[in-house]
């Protein structure tokens, strides 16, 4: 059965940091979420992203993040300067398109800031 | 704006009883509901969902949930726990006329089962 995957799968980066959290996605879907979840809460929407383009993103998702799809297979989630507060898992998701209903997750990336 | 909620942070229920995981939630249209379990640093995997149609929905691993639209509600059951179903459910709901709409999450319900 086909699935999400994401690199890598822990991240430990300094205070000011890029880092670049990777997802690829199930071929043949269309629509691509980043959700985060910091340790022992729920999980929150960051951005979906859809032909290329940021469809929706919450108010997490500051001008520190970006997302792309640079190669048309993986899907990116860039952190420009991480803080502290960034520390959280980081779960890439897809949809196969408009009318499907349930989203496929991957794994996960857990992003440490120290 | 959409909202769930999960009233028990713990759940605990010894093996071979029925469980239950409750949930309420909150949309201005009409919902697409889902439930996803999660497993120790394991990603969210789905277990089911209603749409439409029949108020319960059967799902993977032996789960069912009942939809409840007048009590807003989408309570997670199955009638016989195992041990290896101690993990995280989250319940999650989307606006049903929002397209692509990203989910929204409860924040989670750890159930414990105990041999």
């Amino acid at each position: 059965e086909p699935e999400v995957t994401q690199t890598p799968s822990h991240q430990v980066t300094q205070m000011g940091q890029e880092v670049i959290l990777r997802c690829v996605p199930i071929s043949n879907h269309l629509y691509f979420y980043w959700y985060r979840q910091i340790l022992g809460q729920k999980v929150e929407f960051l951005v979906s992203f859809y032909n290329n383009e940021i469809s929706e993103k919450s108010e997490i998702f500051d001008d520190q993040f970006s997302v792309e799809r640079p190669d048309g297979s993986n899907f990116t989630l860039k952190i420009r300067s991480t803080k502290l507060e960034d520390s959280a898992m980081y779960f890439c998701a897809t949809l196969r398109d408009f009318s499907s209903y349930e989203q496929y997750f991957g794994p996960g990336t857990r992003l440490t800031v120290t | 704006a959409q909202s769930v909620a999960q009233p028990e942070d713990q759940v605990n229920v010894a093996e071979g009883n029925p469980l239950t995981v409750k949930c309420t939630y909150s949309v201005s249209g009409n919902p697409y509901l889902f439930w996803y379990v999660q497993y120790p640093n394991r990603g969210l995997q789905f277990l089911l969902k209603y749409i439409t149609g029949d108020n319960l929905v059967k799902g993977s691993y032996g789960f069912e949930a009942e939809f409840n639209k007048s009590q807003t509600s989408f309570h997670l059951k199955k009638p016989s726990a195992l041990v290896s179903d101690s993990a995280l459910y989250f319940c999650a709901v989307r606006d049903r006329h929002s397209g692509n709409t990203p989910l929204v999450f409860g924040k989670g319900t750890r159930l414990s089962v105990i041999a």
